[in-house]
């Protein structure tokens, strides 16, 4: 069974650091690339990160550049986002999930599937 | 950054309706949009991508179309377990956008 697990969230003060973790079984996990979205309390999705599977790669939505590292390690099937200086505004459940992509004749896209279950980050003081 | 427009935000049916939720891209995002389902303390699950390729498992009553910056996902006969969130998202460049989510409740 394809599965994503993320671990290490919970509650720190503002301007303090966190490092999330996805554990990822039951697929190749070194030969795809992996994202992590949030959803704030109550609110709708946003995408915060993006890196290829060999790590060569990587994008961050504004929001977060320069405050947060992803990262994986492929020999522990893992991903690995690195938060630093949290702001209250980064309170969210932060999934990690699995990047598809399709490039045949006629059809041509990416999406996210699996998701994992979430881990919810709460910065306040 | 292209932002995603969905409408309505939300929307009363009743079992057995049809349901018909669209997305506005701000640019052509040619097909690079997917559709996700999100039920209240769970992860979302796609439905759609692709602007109209059913993802594997998802039942035939949903289906997507649409190209460029206008999309829609239809629920052909709304079933209980259906009630939930639905969002677009485009693929097409980063930063990937999603749509502010549609609610649909029951009537």
């Amino acid at each position: 069974e394809v599965q994503l697990v993320e671990s290490g969230g919970g509650l720190v003060q503002p301007g303090g650091s966190l490092r999330l973790s996805c554990a990822a079984s039951g697929f190749t996990f070194s030969t795809y690339s992996m994202n992590w979205v949030r959803q704030a309390p109550g609110k709708g999705l946003e995408w915060v990160s993006y890196i290829s599977s060999s790590s060569s790669t990587i994008y961050y939505a504004d929001s977060v550049k320069g405050r947060f590292t992803i990262s994986r390690d492929n020999a522990k099937n893992s991903l690995y986002l690195q938060m630093n200086s949290l702001r209250a505004e980064d309170t969210a459940v932060y999934y990690c999930a699995r990047e598809q992509v399709i490039a045949a004749p006629g059809t041509r896209g990416d999406w996210f599937d699996p998701w994992g279950q979430g881990t919810l980050v709460t910065v306040s003081s | 950054d292209i932002q995603m427009t969905q409408s309505p935000s939300s929307l009363s049916a009743s079992v057995g309706d049809r349901v018909t939720i669209t997305c506005r891209a701000s640019q052509s995002i040619s097909k690079y949009l997917n559709w996700y389902q999100q039920k209240p303390g769970k992860a979302p699950k796609v439905l759609i991508y692709a602007a109209s390729s059913l993802q594997s498992g998802v039942p035939s009553r949903f289906s997507g179309s649409g190209s460029g910056t206008d999309f829609t996902l239809t629920i052909n006969s709304l079933q209980p377990e259906d009630f939930a969130t639905y969002y677009c998202q485009q693929s097409y460049n980063t930063p990937y956008t999603f749509g502010q989510g549609t609610k649909v409740e029951i009537k």
